[in-house]
């Protein structure tokens, strides 16, 4: 069965630092990831997604991330990171096998950034 | 640019009372979607919908939920009798594109938080 793992429940870092959210994806065949981000009061925003192709994806934010298949892992990272950056980040996996792209989420990183 | 709104923002119920929540998607999209998340807990997908029928439903979806477009922009969820484990917040998505194109991306709104008590 799909699922997410997102190990890191709450992270802490300096303004500036650079930042490597981790998530690992349990699915069969090759999966369709994502990562979403959730600031107080707002939706779930998509920063970036992978479908094919380059493993390693640009997203909005200055975000990449990278998909490692032999890691089943789809890391989140950001060099330097901006107080507006703080926020909860939820790591998904598509389910190819539904009909209109069920999505499997991770338990979210909630993001501290220190001035 | 457009955004999936929700309302209310917070619901308070006592056990055994109809809730329903309600959603506005963007205007061009087909296909949407309910999800939950209870506190400390993944988020959950609950149904998808398309073309006024449901799509897919997860083992969450029972009964006692029901989804409805009753006229041409509002989504709503509708639980009949509520109980203390449905306090969760529930996310209403929607999109427009077939999943795996590139302009593929469920878009969230910013949920309601239901309180049963």
């Amino acid at each position: 069965a799909q699922s997410v793992t997102q190990p890191d429940i709450h992270i802490t870092v300096s303004e500036g630092a650079s930042l490597e959210l981790r998530c690992n994806y349990s699915y069969g065949a090759t999966p369709y990831l994502f990562w979403y981000v959730q600031s107080p009061g707002q939706g779930l925003q998509l920063l970036l997604k992978y479908f094919s192709g380059d493993t390693l994806v640009q997203g909005i934010k200055g975000f990449e991330a990278e998909f490692k298949r032999s890691q089943s892992s789809f890391n989140l990272r950001k060099p330097s990171v901006h107080w507006s950056d703080a926020a909860e980040y939820f790591c998904a996996v598509e389910d190819r096998g539904s009909t209109l792209g069920r999505l499997y989420f991770g338990r979210g990183t909630q993001l501290t950034v220190w001035p | 640019e457009p955004e999936v709104t929700q309302t209310p923002s917070h619901q308070v119920t006592q056990m055994g009372q109809e809730v329903i929540l309600r959603c506005v998607p963007i205007s061009n999209h087909l296909y949407f979607y309910w999800y939950r998340q209870i506190l400390g807990q993944k988020v959950e997908f609950l149904v998808s919908f398309y073309n006024n029928e449901i799509s897919e439903k997860s083992e969450i979806f029972d009964d006692q939920f029901s989804v409805e477009r009753p006229d041409g922009s509002n989504f709503t969820l509708k639980i009949r009798s509520t109980k203390l484990e449905d306090s969760a917040m529930y996310f209403c998505a929607s999109t427009k594109g077939v999943s795996g194109g590139s302009s593929y991306e469920q878009y969230f709104g910013p949920g309601t938080r239901l309180t049963v008590t």
